[in-house]
This record gives structure tokens, sequence and C-alpha cells, in this order.
């Protein structure tokens, strides 16, 4: 299994607290992503990275910031969590960017009261 | 936009079965696909993936996917079940663009097997 890591695993925020979550690669990949999960919508990425401090916007990226300061690391955080980004996050890696295979870490899912 | 559709939201199989799981894809180029497999609780696992050459293509566990240009379609297949195939099933496409953003999936297919 790639070497990702995602923490906290399991978070429950009340609305307006800022959160942050982080998803930790020992692969050396360029690329980063971070997708979210709900019911009947499948994946839709929010951010993702190509390089340190090279980030772009996805589908889905109102309400979210990201910042990347080391390759191994890639923070994604909610300024002012509301209760429509309750989902399950999850953190992607890729050595060859949209074209390669991505391996996904384990999730964190995030309950916004 | 590229695009994925996978028509099916449930399926049920019976163990020992054979399975074929639906996925359509809109993308003006030659597209990049892939299927993942999502274990109740658990992150996603790349089942297979086509980029070029052989339209049949071998993935882990025993599945198997074909890709038909003319259909617009990356169906995976499985000859039997088995009753640690129940899980969710997605298809993606990737940007052969060669952009660094990130894959486009489907809705998911959830697969159960009855005894």
């Amino acid at each position: 299994d790639a070497g990702i890591t995602q923490s906290p695993r399991h978070k429950v925020t009340e609305t307006g607290t800022p959160v942050t979550l982080r998803c930790h690669q020992t692969e050396n990949h360029r690329y980063m992503y971070w997708y979210r999960q709900d019911p009947g919508h499948g994946l839709r990425l929010i951010h993702y990275s190509y390089g340190v401090k090279d980030t772009d916007k996805g589908e889905v990226s109102d309400g979210y910031s990201v910042s990347r300061s080391k390759t191994e690391d890639f923070l994604l955080t909610l300024e002012s969590a509301t209760s429509s980004q309750t989902s399950v996050y999850f953190c992607a890696i890729s050595l060859a960017g949209g074209t390669d295979t991505q391996y996904f870490g384990p999730g964190t899912r995030l309950t916004v009261l | 936009a590229q695009s994925v559709t996978q028509p099916d939201i449930h399926i049920t199989v019976s163990e020992g079965a054979s399975l074929e799981l639906r996925c359509n894809y809109s993308y003006g180029a030659t597209p990049y696909l892939f299927w993942y497999v999502q274990s109740p609780g658990q992150g996603l696992q790349l089942l297979l993936k086509y980029f070029s050459g052989d339209t049949l293509v071998q993935g882990i566990k025993g599945f198997e996917a074909e890709f038909k240009r003319s259909q617009s379609s990356f169906n995976l297949r499985k000859p039997s079940v088995h009753w640690s195939d129940a899980a969710e099933y997605f298809c993606a496409v990737g940007n052969s663009g060669g952009g660094a953003d990130g894959l486009t999936f489907g809705k998911g297919t959830h697969l159960i097997i009855q005894p």
C-alpha cells in the first residue's frame, strides 16, 4: 500500500469553527489531491497540488483552501465549517498527474454540527 | 467537460454468479480509464486501468474490463463473484491532456452478494 496517512481520521466540530485536515505521504509523489465523498455523488475533487506551493481549484472548491509547504504534506482547511461540509474527505497522490494512477488515503470523516 | 456515468446504483448478484458493472464515459480524446473498489469504511483501491493498447484489461482479484470506444464504455466483469466482493465500485476517467487535475468519478455502484 502507498504510504499515505490522513489525520484526524474522525472529527466532530461545530458550525463556524475552522478545521484543518492533514495528508502526509512517504512516496515522494509530486501530485496530491483532496476529494470529498458524499452519498449519491461519488468522489468530487476539491483542490489539487502539482508541487510545493503550487495548487489549483477543483470542482467543489468553495469554502476550502489548501497549502503545501513540503512535498510530503498537503493541508485542507475549512475556514468556517458549515453543515454542508459534513463528508468523508480523501487524500490521493500520483506520480505523473492526471493520467496516472491515484493512490488513496484511508479518509477522514468530518461531521459539522 | 469529461464525465462518467454508472447507470446502476445497486446490483445484487448471487455468490458464484458472473458480474458485469457498467461504465460510460464522455471524453473528447483517448481516455485514461480506471476502476476502483471501496470496501466499507475503507479508502479506494485500484482494480485496473486502461491507458492504451489491448482493449481487454486484467486487474486484481480476478476482475477484467473491456474498453469499447464505439460505445464509450469500460465495463467491469468477473466470471464468479465471492462474498468478499461486496463493496462500492467506482469508474473514473483521467485527463489525457497532460494536466495535473484529478480524476472524474462516476457516482458508484453498490454491489450486494447474495449467499
